[in-house]
């Protein structure tokens, strides 16, 4: 099946540190890539849609300056978390789709800021 | 703006019991997905029901789909530990988030010996 491989899964920094964050879908294109953040006991929230070579969609509340996504190419979108303070602290999960597929998800990267 | 309920929220329940966890949904939508998350991990997909009517069972997991009703039920039977899990129904937001996933609060299931 379709594999998302995201990275680090894993990220502990201090507070004022930038932290980048890697999906790659690896055996499909994906059109679209979403970023979901999830706080402890809580749902998944959608943070962005990223299209590749286009500005990627922002929800409401998601700052864009602190939460950039770069999506180079069909296969790799990059979240980066600018200036992390420890209310970023959360669990971020990228998926990826292609065209009307259903979406495929990462295993998620655990930031914890100090 | 699409709204997705589940419940129950929290669901404590003996291993051999029957039980059903409701996902109603507030506008129309083309698919829903059932996925289970355990601690620390990210969501495995359990169902994509994509019609009215349709109805997919894999395991102890039942999962059934009415859209006129917008309204999808995860049947569990004779449950075992090892489902205790965090289930989430999702439903496809088409709109300027592409297909994005909206997302219940999850049912946090305990299965008891």
């Amino acid at each position: 099946g379709a594999v998302v491989s995201q990275h680090p899964s894993r990220v502990i920094c201090k507070s004022g540190t930038s932290v980048k964050i890697e999906c790659r879908s690896l055996d499909f294109q994906a059109t679209t890539m979403f970023w979901y953040r999830q706080f402890p006991k809580q749902s998944l929230m959608l943070m962005a849609t990223s299209n590749e070579g286009s500005k990627a969609t922002y929800e409401q509340g998601v700052e864009k300056d602190k939460f950039l996504i770069n999506h180079a190419s069909l296969t790799l979108s990059t979240l980066t978390v600018a200036s992390a303070h420890p209310e970023d602290s959360s669990f971020y999960i990228c998926s990826a789709r292609r065209r009307d597929q259903p979406q495929h998800f990462g295993d998620g990267t655990r930031l914890s800021i100090l | 703006e699409l709204k997705v309920e589940q419940n129950p929220l929290f669901l404590s329940m003996q291993e051999g019991k029957n039980y059903t966890i409701y996902c109603n949904y507030s506008t129309t939508s083309d698919r829903l997905y059932w996925y289970r998350q355990d601690p620390g991990k990210s969501l495995e997909s359990l169902f994509v029901l994509l019609s009215n009517g349709a109805v997919k069972q894999e395991g102890r997991l039942m999962a059934s789909l009415d859209t006129k009703a917008r309204l999808s039920t995860l049947h569990i039977t004779a449950a075992v530990h090892d489902l205790s899990a965090t289930y989430f129904c999702a439903v496809d937001l088409n709109s300027n988030s592409g297909y994005a996933l909206n997302f219940g609060k999850g049912t946090s299931l305990l299965v008891t010996p």
